[in-house]
């Protein structure tokens, strides 16, 4: 059973500086990551979406990297500010019969401080 | 454009009365899915669509769920016989295509069970 975990579950930091959020991922045969953030009373919004085959995807301040075979995704986010606060959500899609099932982890609450 | 919407925002029901919550996907998305967040869990695969079909069903907590699609668009997710472990935030997200495309989500229906 694929288990997804997220480090750290907190994570409070002062405007300006740069982050890493982590999530593994137990089984490595999956067809792509994910990376959401979820803000309070809202859905989620896709931040950045990498397939198995790649290593990296980047959006504006946000860099997502992929490393399948150690089972492990870091999200780094570079001048950090506080419209970033929420709740960054990581999620796999394994590769296997039930290829649309996304198993989540359970979040880094982030706050960003002025 | 327009992104998933779902109604009821709120739902606030007595223990054994049956729910339905409603999920609009975005325009042409073949794919839909639905999930579960249970206050301080993670999100939970319950099910998705390709098309108006269901191919798996597995992720239904129960017998008191079912889901159904009509014109490869609007989606109900019905729950009878409320339970109070049921009150969640019920979320739901379509894509394109099923597999590997980055699926988008609405904002949730929040079920309160009393």
């Amino acid at each position: 059973k694929q288990e997804v975990t997220q480090i750290p579950a907190a994570l409070s930091v002062p405007e300006g500086e740069n982050l890493v959020l982590n999530c593994s991922f137990t089984d490595s045969a999956i067809y792509n990551l994910q990376w959401f953030r979820q803000d309070p009373g809202k859905g989620l919004t896709s931040l950045l979406l990498i397939q198995s085959s790649q290593r990296e995807q980047t959006s504006g301040r946000l860099n997502a990297s992929l490393d399948k075979s150690s089972g492990r995704s870091t999200l780094y986010i570079a001048a950090s500010q506080p419209g970033d606060s929420a709740t960054y959500l990581c999620a796999v899609r394994l590769n296997t019969g039930t290829a649309s099932k996304l198993t989540f982890g359970t979040g880094t609450r982030l706050q960003v401080t002025l | 454009g327009a992104g998933v919407s779902q109604s009821p925002s709120n739902k606030v029901t007595e223990k054994g009365k049956d729910v339905e919550l409603r999920c609009d996907p975005i325009s042409g998305h073949t794919a839909l899915y639905w999930y579960r967040q249970r206050l301080g869990q993670g999100l939970e695969f319950l099910i998705y669509f390709q098309g108006n079909s269901a191919p798996d069903k597995s992720g239904l907590p129960s017998d008191r769920f079912s889901a159904e699609r009509t014109g490869e668009s609007v989606s109900t997710l019905t729950i009878q016989r409320t339970q109070q472990e049921d009150s969640a935030v019920y979320l739901c997200a379509s894509s394109l295509v099923l597999g590997t495309d980055t699926q988008y989500f609405g904002p949730g229906t929040r079920l309160t069970v009393l």
